[in-house]
């Protein structure tokens, strides 16, 4: 049973802060990972796609992945409320479905 | 760009009636999936088409039905609604093989069996 794992939290920063949320997975063949930020009442929502090992930034958000220690990472630079929401996490193959985390909960204090 | 539309936005049903959820893409992808959400759960993958003509089983699929219609559209049936259906479900597509490239959302169907 391939899985994807990730603290369901709640994790709380304060704004402007580094919010570091975090996601191991099972299948050491996923070459594939996403995260996707999912709003209270609404659908998730594509962040960041990460192939390869090392970081990928994208304007306050970093990827990091690490296929040896079978682990993702998001960072969030300078969180803000509106980052508030639950972030799913995803792991992938050529051919296979994805196997999504069953998501952690962010709250960012004003 | 409507992206992944879904219709109806919600239903209720009582139990033991049927209906379709329509999904529609606009982004020419070629695989299409529905999931179901439940508190706790996650998302759930019930069918998927990686290609117009073609379906496949996820994790859940007993009570569900699909049709890949064509290119664009991926409908899901409930034969004979049950309580434990009660989800919201997703469509969601993306270009490609399926696995490697990531899923565009619509923004959900919130079902209700009575």
């Amino acid at each position: 049973q391939k899985e994807v794992e990730q603290n369901s939290g709640p994790l709380s920063v304060p704004e402007g802060a580094i919010a570091s949320l975090n996601c191991t997975y099972s299948d050491r063949g996923s070459q594939s990972f996403f995260w996707y930020r999912q709003y209270s009442g609404k659908s998730p929502e594509l962040i960041m796609s990460i192939y390869s090992n090392g970081d990928k930034e994208d304007g306050r958000f970093t990827a990091q992945l690490n296929k040896a220690s079978q682990y993702v990472s998001l960072l969030i630079r300078d969180s803000q409320p509106s980052d508030s929401a639950t972030y799913l996490c995803a792991g992938g193959n050529y051919g296979q479905n994805f196997v999504f985390g069953p998501g952690t909960r962010l709250s960012v204090l004003p | 760009n409507a992206g992944v539309t879904q219709t109806p936005k919600f239903q209720v049903l009582k139990t033991g009636q049927s209906m379709t959820l329509q999904c529609a893409q606009d982004m020419n992808h070629n695989s299409m999936y529905w999931y179901r959400q439940d508190p706790g759960m996650g998302l759930r993958l019930i069918y998927y088409s990686a290609s117009e003509g073609t379906t496949d089983k996820g994790e859940v699929p007993n009570g569900y039905n699909v049709s890949r219609l064509n290119k664009r559209e991926f409908s899901l049936r409930l034969e004979s609604a049950a309580p434990s259906q009660t989800s919201v479900y997703f469509c969601a597509s993306s270009v490609g093989e399926i696995g490697n490239q990531p899923q565009h959302f619509g923004d959900g169907t919130r079902l209700s069996i009575l």
